[in-house]
Parts: structure tokens; C-alpha cells; sequence
């Protein structure tokens, strides 16, 4: 089974600091997605990758970028941390074509 | 822009009864749909992928149907259990576009 492994479950930080939430998918995939999930809004692309050092932005990125130096790693960083940044953070991995995507378990980030 | 809604938002049904959930888009261009379940805190799983060009598609006790000219999928969960009791996520994938379309969710509780 496709394994999509987020570093961490649950972080804190300040704010203004820099965050970065790491991804790394074992199954040699084309794209790669990093979502926020917030209660009443639901999941949102932040960006997207489909290829390394390629990057699209999706539906909400400003206050974001990311990272995709090696296939299987996909960096989601918060150059300034804001307390509007706390939500649930989710990465995702497709090989593309007509495959679906595989999630991890989500990183927790509470900005204080 | 695809939007995808998932009713009801809650359901509450007691153990062994089935399941139906349904999901429901607004542009029918779509390349494949593919149904999540999410435990409280979690990352999602993934239940069921269907293509645009299948009617169905079934997992031991899942059944997801596709109605792409109407707009319509139905996710049927038969002889529910408690160990059922999730958030379930429709997302839609349009044709020639990596993303995908979140519905809200259906968040389902079997009693025992």
C-alpha cells in the first residue's frame, strides 16, 4: 500500500516564526497536495505539485509556499506564522492519470 | 467551478441498518470520483474510487454508484456498525485538472 507519512501530528508555534510541514509518499508518484481543513469551510488546496520542482498555487495560498526538491518530499512552509493559520493540515500523493490520491494523517499546527 | 454537496450533513441510524449516502455535482465533465472516510482528528482513507466511465463500484459492505449526467453519486453502506461511525467525504476530480472538489461531508453515527 501507497504510505503518505506527515512528520508530525501535532505542532505549536509562535507567531511570526517559520514552520515547515513535511510529506513523504514511498510509491514514486507524480503529484502531490498539501490541503488545510477547517470546520465550516472544509478541505482547500493550498498547493499543488506535479512533478519536482514543479508548483502550482490552488484556492488559498497566499501566506504560504512549498518545497519539492526530491519526488517523494513535499515541503508546505509558513513564512511568517499567523494565528489564522491554525487549521489541520493535510498532504496528499496521486501517480496521477485515473488513480485516486492517498492522504496522511494530518499535522495538527495551533499558532499561539 | 465544480461544487460538490453532500446531504444530510448528519446522520444518526442504529446498528444494522444501511447506510445511504449521497453526493451530488454540478459540472458532469468529470474524470473520476472517489469516496473518503475520516475519523475524528485523522487523515482520510480512502473507501472507493470510481471512474467516469463505471456505473459502480464495491468494497465488501460499500457500494458506490456514479450518475454522471445527473450529477449523482450514492455511497450505500449496508448492515451498519458502530466501527461505521465516521465523517464520509465525496470528492470530484474534473476532467483534465489534478484537483479535487470536496463535498462538506456526512457525518454518520451507528448506535449500538
Amino acid at each position: 500500500d501507497v504510505k503518505v507519512t506527515q512528520s508530525s501530528r501535532y505542532l505549536v508555534k509562535r507567531t511570526g516564526e517559520k514552520v515547515f510541514l513535511e510529506c513523504v509518499q514511498d510509491m514514486d508518484h507524480e503529484n502531490m497536495f498539501w490541503y488545510r481543513q477547517d470546520p465550516g469551510l472544509g478541505l482547500r488546496l493550498i498547493y499543488f505539485s506535479y512533478d519536482v520542482k514543479m508548483k502550482e498555487k490552488g484556492d488559498i495560498p497566499e501566506g504560504y509556499s512549498v518545497s519539492r526538491e526530491k519526488k517523494e518530499r513535499f515541503s508546505l512552509i509558513l513564512e511568517s506564522a499567523s494565528t489564522n493559520q491554525t487549521s489541520m493540515y493535510l498532504c496528499a500523493s496521486s501517480p496521477g492519470g485515473g488513480y485516486g490520491y492517498t492522504f496522511g494523517s494530518g499535522t495538527r499546527l495551533t499558532v499561539v | 467551478k465544480q461544487e460538490v454537496t453532500q446531504i444530510p450533513a448528519a446522520l444518526s441510524v442504529p446498528e444494522g441498518e444501511n447506510l445511504v449516502l449521497n453526493c451530488s455535482f454540478t459540472d458532469s465533465a468529470i474524470y473520476n470520483l472517489q469516496w473518503f472516510r475520516q475519523d475524528p482528528g485523522k487523515g482520510l482513507t480512502s473507501l472507493l474510487l470510481i471512474q467516469s466511465s463505471q456505473r459502480e463500484q464495491t468494497s465488501g459492505r460499500l457500494n458506490a454508484s456514479l450518475d454522471k449526467s445527473s450529477g449523482r453519486s450514492t455511497l450505500y453502506i449496508a448492515a451498519s456498525q458502530p466501527g461505521d461511525s465516521a465523517t464520509y467525504l465525496c470528492a470530484v476530480r474534473r476532467s483534465n485538472d489534478y484537483k479535487l472538489s470536496f463535498g462538506a461531508g456526512t457525518t454518520v453515527t451507528v448506535r449500538a
